[in-house]
């Protein structure tokens, strides 16, 4: 079974520092990918990024970076000067491959909440 | 290009009522899914479907729900007897076919929050 744990539950900063947010994840599959959502107080859900479990390479996009580690089963989130619009709830997701041609269910992390204060 | 539409935004029902929930996909996308979410859970996924097919529903409560997406038209969450505890918000998300890539990224919907009063 496939199980996601975001262990920090609540994370206040100040602006302009640097935060991360861990994910550490359970499957027995090889073929794997994990997500990163967003969760503004607005309550819409916004898709951050995917990674499939062959491409270890860490990825940056504007002020987010990821690391994932296969070696900890870890995909870790860091926002670099954070600002209070980052204020949210974020989760951490993976899902199994299935059959081609077909997608898969997500299992989500409970969320870790943001509150980045001015 | 219009995201994954979900109403209504906000529905109350009192016990034992029925609650019809709709999502229509982005454009393009065939796939469908539902989640809930309960206060102070995270989401939990319920169903995924394609058109006129129910591919995975590992975690749709047994009684009183059920999911549909027809060939035409939106995809449809039915709760039949409404109780207390039903009340959370559904997520409903969309996504293209797989592909040699390998799965999808998911589209989600603004969710309806359903009160059961």
């Amino acid at each position: 079974a496939q199980k996601v744990t975001q262990a920090q539950t609540e994370i206040s900063v100040v602006e302009k520092e640097d935060v991360t947010l861990d994910c550490v994840y359970e499957t027995r599959d090889t073929t794997y990918y994990l997500f990163w959502y967003k969760q503004p107080p607005s309550g819409e859900l916004v898709f951050l990024i995917r990674r499939n479990s062959f491409d270890e390479q860490n990825e940056i996009s504007g002020r987010y970076s990821w690391n994932f580690q296969k070696s900890t089963s870890s995909f870790n989130f860091t926002i670099t000067a954070s600002q209070v619009v980052d204020s949210a709830v974020y989760f951490c997701a993976l899902s199994e491959a299935s059959v081609k041609g077909a997608n898969s269910k997500l299992t989500f992390g409970k969320g870790i909440t943001l509150s980045v204060r001015p | 290009n219009a995201g994954v539409m979900q109403n209504p935004r906000h529905l109350v029902r009192r016990r034992g009522q029925e609650a019809r929930l709709r999502c229509s996909p982005m454009k393009g996308h065939s796939h469908v899914y539902w989640y809930r979410q309960l206060p102070e859970e995270g989401l939990k996924f319920m169903v995924y479907l394609q058109k006129e097919n129910i591919i995975d529903e590992s975690g749709m409560p047994k009684e009183r729900f059920s999911a549909e997406f027809p060939k035409e038209g939106p995809s449809i969450l039915r709760i039949q007897q409404v109780v207390r505890g039903d009340s959370a918000a559904y997520f409903c998300a969309s996504s293209p076919k797989g592909g040699l890539a390998g799965i999808n990224e998911q589209y989600f919907g603004p969710g309806t929050r359903l009160t059961v009063t």
